[in-house]
């Protein structure tokens, strides 16, 4: 089992419906990501976590330490937020690399 | 904000060329690189981790003498794919750390394709 899970893998919308997009993890952590990888490859970094809540834009993320459990949420999604969002996290001990989700791709239509 | 620029963004080239990709942190000084190789629909995988000055260190089954990397300098980093052969065909992406405990930021990746 990846030590980060994100659901769901694709996901398909209207314009203007509300996304969430779910990640879980197994390990201990001292931060968790959401990236946006664009259909170019390109990657931006929307989020670093280690408590509570962050909004930016549309755009919220949220996560719970103790079940382990992050959140992201688009409000008044739009088609040029279809990209992959990946959930990475950085391990509570060791170094800084990152164990990355598998990708949720998200596609809305207009 | 923190730009991290790779270069080149798409290299198509014959086998047995070496292809070197250059990851530069434009307006920070970077502590770390992180190399990374994507296949199709997948998610990254680390390939290395880069400290300037200092040899870098591979993740396990990646071979040290065919990706070759340098860390010359706080903002450069360089990865080098000796000998390339098709099955190396791939996109790379870097990123850069200023701090520890900080966002990495992104290149664009190197789409790499070898015939």
């Amino acid at each position: 089992k990846n030590e980060v899970e994100q659901s769901p893998q694709n996901l398909t919308a209207q314009e203007g419906e509300f996304i969430t997009i779910n990640c879980s993890y197994s390990v201990g952590i001292s931060a968790l990501h959401w990236l946006q990888q664009h259909p170019g490859g390109g990657i931006v970094s929307l989020f670093m976590l280690s408590s509570g809540k962050k909004k930016h834009g549309r755009l919220i993320a949220t996560i719970n330490i103790q079940e382990k459990h992050s959140s992201l949420h688009i409000t008044a999604s739009h088609p040029r937020d279809s990209a992959v969002y990946i959930c990475a996290v950085r391990r509570a001990q060791g170094a800084q690399k990152l164990v990355f989700g598998q990708g949720t791709r998200l596609t809305i239509n207009p | 904000g923190a730009v991290v620029s790779q270069h080149p963004s798409r290299v198509i080239c014959k086998s047995g060329t070496s292809v070197k990709i250059e990851c530069r942190s434009l307006d920070f000084q970077a502590t770390t690189m992180f190399w990374y190789r994507q296949f199709p629909k997948k998610s990254l995988m680390l390939m290395a981790t880069s400290n300037e000055g200092s040899k870098a260190t591979y993740e396990q089954g990646v071979e040290k003498d065919k990706f070759l990397i340098n860390h010359a300098s706080l903002t450069l980093s360089t990865l080098t794919v000796t000998s390339a052969h098709p099955e190396d065909s791939s996109f790379y992406i870097c990123s850069a750390l200023e701090e520890n405990n900080q966002p990495q930021h992104f290149g664009d990746g190197t789409r790499l394709s070898i015939l």
